[in-house]
């Protein structure tokens, strides 16, 4: 079974703040894609990491993927309203049936 | 944006009626995914599909059968409605190159 855990699963800040939300796993996937979801809607992709000790930024965000490709992080820089929903974490199993397994999410809420 | 539509977009059943949600894909994609969201939880993996008639479970596969009988439709079954079932169901479908899941606009399932 590949369970992803994030961390913090809530988290309630003022606009300006820095934050960052964990995804821990004990598997090894191949990727690990990360999601942003509003209320009544599905799952927008923010990024998708591959390569162990991969960064990537986008805008205000960045992303890191674990050197051995079992854990991943979410760097937020001056936090904004606009950033605040659930994010979601998701890993692709090695495997040939590319298993998507979600992790437990991290509900952001961004105040003036 | 990928087409990916799920049907119905809401149901009302009784307990012990079987009831099938559906889920269709236009992108040609491989591999699809069935995935329930209840308050307080991430996106929790039923099945998942690798191929034409090649399926497996997930973490919370009791009580759900799938199917999938051609590329673009992947059929999630719940052989006898239970309350505990009452979830809202996301479909997803992912291409060869991993990169990202692109997501039905969910089934609001309520069993009474």
């Amino acid at each position: 079974t590949q369970l992803l855990e994030q961390s913090p699963q809530f988290l309630s800040i003022q606009e300006g703040e820095n934050l960052t939300v964990y995804c821990n796993s004990s598997s090894v996937f191949s990727s690990l894609q990360w999601y942003r979801q509003e209320p009544g809607e599905g799952p927008v992709l923010l990024v998708t990491v591959v390569t162990g000790g991969e960064v990537k930024k986008l805008k205000r965000l960045t992303f890191q993927f674990g050197d051995a490709r079992k854990d991943s992080s979410l760097h937020i820089t001056a936090a904004q309203p606009g950033d605040t929903g659930l994010y979601l974490c998701a890993g692709v199993g090695t495997g040939t049936a590319s298993k998507l397994t979600f992790g437990t999410g991290t509900r952001l809420q961004v105040t003036l | 944006d990928a087409g990916i539509t799920q049907s119905p977009r809401h149901k009302v059943t009784e307990t012990g009626t079987p009831v099938t949600l559906r889920c269709h894909q236009t992108e040609n994609h491989r591999y699809m995914y069935w995935y329930r969201q209840d308050p307080g939880h991430g996106l929790r993996l039923i099945h998942y599909s690798y191929g034409v008639k090649d399926t497996d479970k997930g973490e919370v596969s009791d009580g759900y059968s799938v199917s999938r009988s051609k590329t673009e439709d992947f059929l999630l079954t719940l052989e006898s409605a239970t309350s505990s079932q009452t979830s809202v169901y996301f479909c997803a479908s992912m291409g060869q190159s991993h990169t990202e899941a692109f997501f039905g606009q969910g089934t609001r399932l309520t069993v009474v």
